[in-house]
């Protein structure tokens, strides 16, 4: 079965201290892994994709097939980075996202 | 700058009663997605269009939900009869449909309450 895990609902930081948001995921097979996020009162909007492999707004993730993990890291948090980050799954040949049930990051001054 | 448009914002209604929402897709995208996000669930999809042509919709409730889409512009949700259990925020989002690293174009989303 599909599946994409966050096993954190809530992650409350300092300014300046790293994060990192967890994500697994369950795919038979080679899936393309998305983060998104939802700024407050603001649309969800495409945050990074794993085959870009780029750095957005200074987050980066990297797609661990071993562990089937697509976790999401960013070195030193600021106070802007405060949203809900949901990490998703498409399938081979699909347009369909399987989303994970998000984690809200809390970034305290 | 082109986007996702949802009507309306906010939906607050009774039991029993049918509810439709509205989508506009981003012009010349031809896919849609619906999706429902609760607290407890997260962002659940409901339903996929391409090309105006139902894809998928084995997330959604047969019995009181449908989706359609009756012209390139305009895709709707509606619940008849609505129930309690439908409360929460119904997002519409479009793609390009070119493939499978598309990137979603999510609207604002529709906040329902049902009473």
């Amino acid at each position: 079965a599909q599946r994409v895990t966050q096993p954190e609902k809530l992650l409350s930081v300092f300014k300046g201290a790293p994060v990192e948001l967890k994500c697994n995921y369950s795919y038979s097979g080679s899936p393309e892994l998305f983060w998104y996020v939802q700024y407050s009162r603001q649309r969800l909007q495409l945050l990074l994709r794993h085959i870009s492999r780029e750095s957005i707004k200074g987050f980066t993730a990297d797609l661990n097939k071993g562990e089937t993990s697509f976790h999401l890291k960013k070195p030193f948090a600021q106070e802007e980075d405060s949203a809900m980050y949901y990490c998703a799954l498409m399938g081979y040949n699909t347009d369909k996202l399987i989303f994970g049930t998000g984690t809200r990051l809390q970034v305290f001054p | 700058d082109a986007r996702v448009t949802q009507t309306p914002r906010h939906k607050v209604t009774e039991m029993g009663q049918e509810v439709t929402m509205r989508c506009q897709p981003i012009l010349g995208h031809n896919t849609v997605f619906w999706y429902r996000q609760t607290m407890m669930q997260g962002l659940e999809l409901l339903a996929y269009f391409r090309n105006r042509a139902p894809l998928d919709d084995s997330g959604m409730p047969k019995d009181r939900f449908s989706a359609e889409m009756p012209d390139a512009t305009l895709a709707t949700l509606k619940i008849q009869p609505s129930e309690p259990r439908d409360s929460a925020v119904y997002f519409c989002a479009s793609g390009p449909g070119q493939g499978g690293t598309d990137t979603q174009y999510f609207g604002p989303g529709t906040r329902l309450t049902v009473l």
